[in-house]
Parts: C-alpha cells; sequence; structure tokens
C-alpha cells in the first residue's frame, strides 16, 4: 500500500517569508510525527499528533513553527518569518496507534533551503 | 537527558566483510532501542529493535543486542553486500520518561565495496 508521502519533496524560499509543509500518513494511521533533519544529524523530534490533537510539542523550536491537523489525517507544518536557520530536511512519520507509536514510517522528507 | 552517541562514519568495507556499527546511549527510564537506516533516496526505514534488556533484534542479516550493563546497542552483520551501503541510526524511545519523542544518533555512513 502507499507509505507516507511529503509534498513538496523541495523548497526554497527567502529569509522571511511563510512556508508549509504537508505530510499525508499512511491510511489508517491516528499518531503522526514531524521530525528536522539537519546537514550530518540524526532527525530531531518537533511534535506528535494523536488524532487531532497535538499530544507533545515539546520539540518546536519557537514560536514561529506551527502544526495542524485538523481532520485527524493530513498535516500541515507551517514555518512563519523564515530563517536560514531553518534550511533542512523536514520529515513526517505515522503509526498506526499509540499503542504501537514506536513503530514509526517515515515519508522522503521535504527539503527546506531559505536563501 | 537522553541522549545517543554512535560512531562517525563513514565505514568503507569490502562486499563480505564484517560489519559492527557502535552505539551507547544515555536514558534515565528504560528505553526501547532501534536501528534504522536510510537507502540513497529513500526515506527512514526500521531495521531492527529491541524493547528490553538482552533482547536481540534481527533483520535483513542484521542483529543488535540490547545490552543495559554497557548501554549499548551495537550493530552487526556477518557479510555485508553492496545493498547494505546506506546511513544507519541508532535510537531510542522511553514513553515514560521522553513522552513520544524518538532520540536518534548522528547517523553512520557505511561504504560497500565491490
Amino acid at each position: 500500500g502507499a507509505g507516507v508521502s511529503q509534498t513538496p519533496s523541495n523548497k526554497v524560499t527567502e529569509k522571511g517569508k511563510y512556508v508549509e509543509l504537508r505530510c499525508d500518513p499512511i491510511s489508517g494511521h491516528t499518531a503522526l510525527y514531524w521530525y528536522r533533519q539537519s546537514l550530518g544529524q540524526g532527525p530531531e523530534f518537533l511534535i506528535y499528533f494523536q488524532g487531532t490533537g497535538a499530544a507533545d510539542d515539546s520539540g518546536l523550536p519557537n514560536d514561529r513553527f506551527f502544526a495542524v491537523r485538523p481532520e485527524g489525517s493530513v498535516s500541515t507544518l507551517k514555518i512563519q518569518r523564515t530563517e536560514r536557520g531553518d534550511s533542512a530536511v523536514y520529515l513526517c512519520a505515522s503509526s498506526l496507534t499509540e499503542t504501537s507509536r514506536e513503530t514509526q514510517y517515515f515519508g522522503p522528507g521535504t527539503r527546506l533551503l531559505v536563501l | 537527558g537522553d541522549s545517543v552517541t554512535q560512531m562517525e562514519g563513514p565505514v568503507t568495507l569490502s562486499e563480505e566483510a564484517f560489519l559492527t556499527i557502535n552505539c551507547t546511549y544515555t536514558a534515565t527510564g528504560y528505553p526501547s532501542l532501534f536501528w534504522y537506516v536510510q537507502y540513497p533516496g529513500e526515506g527512514l526505514q526500521l531495521l531492527l529493535k529491541a524493547t528490553k534488556a538482552d533482547d536481540k533484534g534481527s533483520n535483513k542479516g542484521f542483529e543488535a543486542t540490547y545490552r543495559k550493563e554497557t548501554t549499548s546497542f551495537h550493530l552487526e552483520k556477518g557479510s555485508v553486500q553492496v545493498s547494505d551501503s546506506a546511513v544507519y541510526f541508532c535510537a531510542l524511545s522511553d514513553p515514560y520518561t521522553g513522552g513520544f519523542k524518538t532520540i536518534f544518533g548522528a547517523g553512520t555512513r557505511l561504504f560497500v565495496k565491490a
């Protein structure tokens, strides 16, 4: 079946602009995660959704970052007033339920470049 | 806080060589441990996991044993193939102290030569 998909695959923007990154989880998966991966580093946790609600947003670096999942499926990560330091690969993952949250299925990522 | 440290790469091996990638962790609770793999141009995939001390995870010829006494989870494979060339990430998740976070190491790039 279809895996986790993310769009766009690449995004180039200018400093100060607003961007939205989209994640389509595996159908039927209730848990959704966002991570950020900087060059040469492992993924860093940003936020976790169980259904429509953000169960843990402790990894969001500051209030320029926000994520929603209004219908409990697709999620959008929103970054306001982008900075060059936001350049990274943004990864989305999903898992079937909260009890199986340890098995996460990752999407291919969105590569964000802020000029 | 919780953390994962893995050996720096790149690691370059000839086909059929023995592979070890070291991973150690720091955790306040009782974490589950994972190895993820990222093949060129693809997303992260779970390779194997172990959820308690002395458990051995295995998949595709790779193995790792959860060693609580040495806080380690080293990845091994007896005979690597060119197709194993990828970046390998050691990770932990501790739902009792870390919430829903998975904490990743920096990754180790493996090159296998024919």
